[in-house]
């Protein structure tokens, strides 16, 4: 499965909404009925990356209520409503539906 | 709250191979399914693999096939990935990773090939 982010980078002024989108190249929908195996991660320089949304649209505990997931089938969007200087960094989108794991290429966040 | 932490950085010369250790605390190691991804500047995320649950069976990635093996001693809690023939093309930081809901992330092992 590729995962196709778009787009690579982004700048937005604080306070505004950044929307990133992750597609599919074939559905990701669990075949055990639980939901999209979908994860949006957020990496900083010399850190692992850390898990802000799972099952594609639900927040990591924590994780500030400005992040928020949403799609289903192949289509999937992360949306950070007001952005804060602690929010840059590159995001990524993982799918888990297959036992081989893909990740989009990432989207740098700056402000 | 499970917890992974891996060995430290490690250099290697071209030919020679690297094995890196991933100790899980908060969960039985047997219960889960260890994954493997490496990240380098150049291709990003690239999954290597994965071992378990319970039999410690494992899948590869195509590409590593025959060069990575996935091991795991569950009586130490503590799973080994080993990769051999490294190439200047195996430089990259490797995660041990499992999902159990949510992901957790190792802290990464930074491979130098030089």
């Amino acid at each position: 499965i590729v995962l196709t982010q778009s787009p690579a980078s982004l700048a937005v002024s604080l306070g505004e909404r950044a929307t990133i989108n992750c597609k599919s190249s074939q559905s990701v929908l669990s075949s055990y009925g639980y939901g999209n195996s979908l994860t949006w991660y957020r990496q900083k320089p010399g850190q692992p990356p850390k898990v802000l949304i799972y099952w594609a649209s639900l927040r990591e505990s924590g994780v500030p209520d400005r992040f928020s997931g949403s799609g289903s089938g192949t289509d999937f969007t992360l949306t950070i409503s007001s952005l804060q200087p602690a929010d840059v960094g590159i995001y990524y989108c993982q799918q888990n539906s297959t036992v081989e794991w893909t990740f989009g290429q990432g989207t740098k966040v700056e402000v | 709250q499970i917890l992974l932490l891996q060995s430290g950085s490690e250099v290697r010369k071209p030919g020679a191979s690297v094995k890196v250790s991933c100790r899980v605390s908060g969960h039985a190691l047997s219960g889960l399914s260890l994954h493997w991804v490496r990240q380098s500047p150049r291709k990003g995320f690239e999954w290597m693999g994965v071992i378990g649950p319970h039999t410690a069976e494992t899948v590869y990635a195509q590409k590593f096939q025959g060069r990575v093996a996935l091991t795991e001693d569950t009586s130490a809690e503590t799973a080994y990935m080993e990769l051999i023939n490294l190439t200047s093309e195996d430089t990259a930081v490797y995660y041990c990773t499992t999902i159990d809901g949510i992901g957790y992330w190792g802290q990464g092992t930074h491979v130098v090939v030089s």
